[in-house]
């Protein structure tokens, strides 16, 4: 099975900054990448898809970059409302077998 | 107004069976895969299982194959996970999730809508 490593784990950041975390693939899985926000009690909600296309509704300050086995989800001025917990997934093995990361906690500094 | 509503989920001892559901609206479900996943309790997120529109491919995670099975009935909007031999280690909030490419469209197997989860507790 693809294993997806981010890091880091877990960050602290203020309102304003530019926040980056990263995704890496134990292979090779082209830019079928997809990267979810979840907030406490809630649901995951899709962000980005296809590594850099981003999901209807989502705000432009909310990017994704990479291909092959590295990747980065950029929160480029960090909001109130996006302190979260972030997941990135891969949808590249056929048959699927979906994985996500492990998960990257954005805490109020 | 597009969404899924899993239910079913209870406490059950191990070695026991179960069985979810999630009721589907506001879209065509038929013309789209479905998902579980689930999320064990201070913990991340876990694929379980898809279903193709059809109900004709069935794919599941490692850690459940053998003992999950998942089906779908397009003529009730509905998808279902019976759940056997269960474990403590599949006690989870399970979600039921709608894949985000429509039947004939490039394959994407992410997830854009998502239900509220059900809690699946597994425990003596």
């Amino acid at each position: 099975a693809i294993r997806m490593t981010q890091s880091p784990s877990s960050l602290s950041a203020s309102t304003g900054d530019r926040v980056t975390i990263t995704c890496r693939a134990s292979q090779g899985i082209s830019s079928y990448l997809a990267w979810y926000q979840q907030k406490p009690g809630k649901a995951p909600k899709l962000l980005i898809y296809a590594a850099s296309t981003l999901q209807s509704g989502v705000p432009s300050r909310f990017s994704g970059s990479g291909s092959g086995t590295d990747f980065t989800l950029t929160i480029s001025c960090l909001q109130s409302e996006d302190f979260a917990t972030y997941y990135c997934q891969q949808y590249y093995s056929y048959p699927p077998s979906l994985t996500f990361g492990g998960g990257t906690k954005v805490e109020i500094k | 107004e597009v969404q899924l509503v899993e239910s079913g989920g209870v406490v059950v001892q191990p070695g026991g069976s179960l069985r979810l559901s999630c009721a589907a609206s506001g879209f065509t479900f038929d013309d789209y895969a479905m998902h579980w996943v689930r999320q064990a309790p201070g913990k991340g997120l876990e694929w379980v299982s898809l279903i193709s529109w059809d109900g004709g491919s069935t794919y599941y995670a490692d850690s459940v194959k053998g003992r999950f099975t998942i089906s779908r009935d397009n003529s009730k909007n509905s998808l279902y996970l019976q759940m056997n031999s269960l474990r403590a280690e599949d006690t989870a909030l399970y979600y039921c999730a709608k894949d985000m490419a429509a039947v004939g469209a490039t394959t994407v197997h992410a997830f854009d809508i998502w239900g509220q989860g059900t809690m699946v507790t597994v425990s003596s």
